[in-house]
């Protein structure tokens, strides 16, 4: 069974600054890794799937790489509505299970 | 648009038992696996059960297996989890989610029900 270790677990930013949070899987993964953003009281969101690929409709300021074992989602030119918890997620196929990183929460100054 | 809403959520005693339901709109609810995932207070998510698009497979995390129930009725596109024996440790909140038609990823979550388990 793979482990997410995802960090930082909090994060501070300014607007126009540039973040990396990361996930790092107990074992080879492929490109298995996706990220979501959720704010206080609302569904989380899917941001980028396949470790790289951009969810349509989402902004490019966001944006991931990775593959294997390490992994990165990347904010540019980060906005005060970034303000929210991050969170990795990978799944199994058989059976089909999930698998979740700690979470990062991000506060913006 | 996609809509997942659960509800049932509430305070039940440790050993109660509790029924959840997701209410699905927006898309063709029967051709999805859903999960149920949940967060307690201050941790990170867990995945806690799958469903196959027609009820054929289940699958649950160990920590629940044989108390939780994941269900399906397609006519009323509408999931559910039956939550028994319920333990303080079961204190979360639980999402309805679905599962990604081309990757079996999860691709949209509800807002969360608030589950706790306190005498």
């Amino acid at each position: 069974e793979t482990t997410l270790t995802q960090s930082p677990a909090f994060m501070s930013a300014t607007p126009g600054d540039k973040v990396n949070i990361s996930c790092k899987a107990s074992q080879d993964i492929d490109d298995d890794m996706n990220w979501y953003q959720q704010k206080p009281g609302e569904a989380a969101i899917f941001i980028i799937q396949e470790a790289t690929t951009l969810v349509p409709g989402i902004s490019p300021r966001f944006s991931g790489s990775g593959y294997g074992t390490d992994f990165t989602l990347t904010i540019n030119n980060i906005e005060s509505e970034d303000a929210a918890y991050y969170f990795c997620l990978q799944h199994d196929n058989f059976p089909l299970t999930y698998t979740f990183g700690q979470g990062t929460k991000l506060e913006i100054k | 648009e996609v809509q997942l809403v659960e509800s049932g959520g509430g305070l039940v005693q440790p050993g109660g038992s509790l029924r959840l339901s997701c209410a699905a709109s927006g898309f063709t609810f029967s051709s999805y696996w859903m999960s149920w995932v949940r967060q307690a207070p201050g941790k990170g998510l867990e995945w806690v059960a799958n469903i196959k698009q027609d009820g054929s497979e289940k699958y649950y995390v160990d920590s629940v297996k044989g108390r939780f129930t994941i269900s399906r009725d397609n006519a009323k596109n509408s999931l559910y989890l039956q939550m028994n024996s319920l333990r303080a440790e079961d204190t979360a909140v639980y999402y309805c989610a679905r599962v990604g038609a081309v990757t079996p990823t999860i691709d949209y979550w509800g807002q969360g029900t608030l589950v706790t388990v306190s005498s």
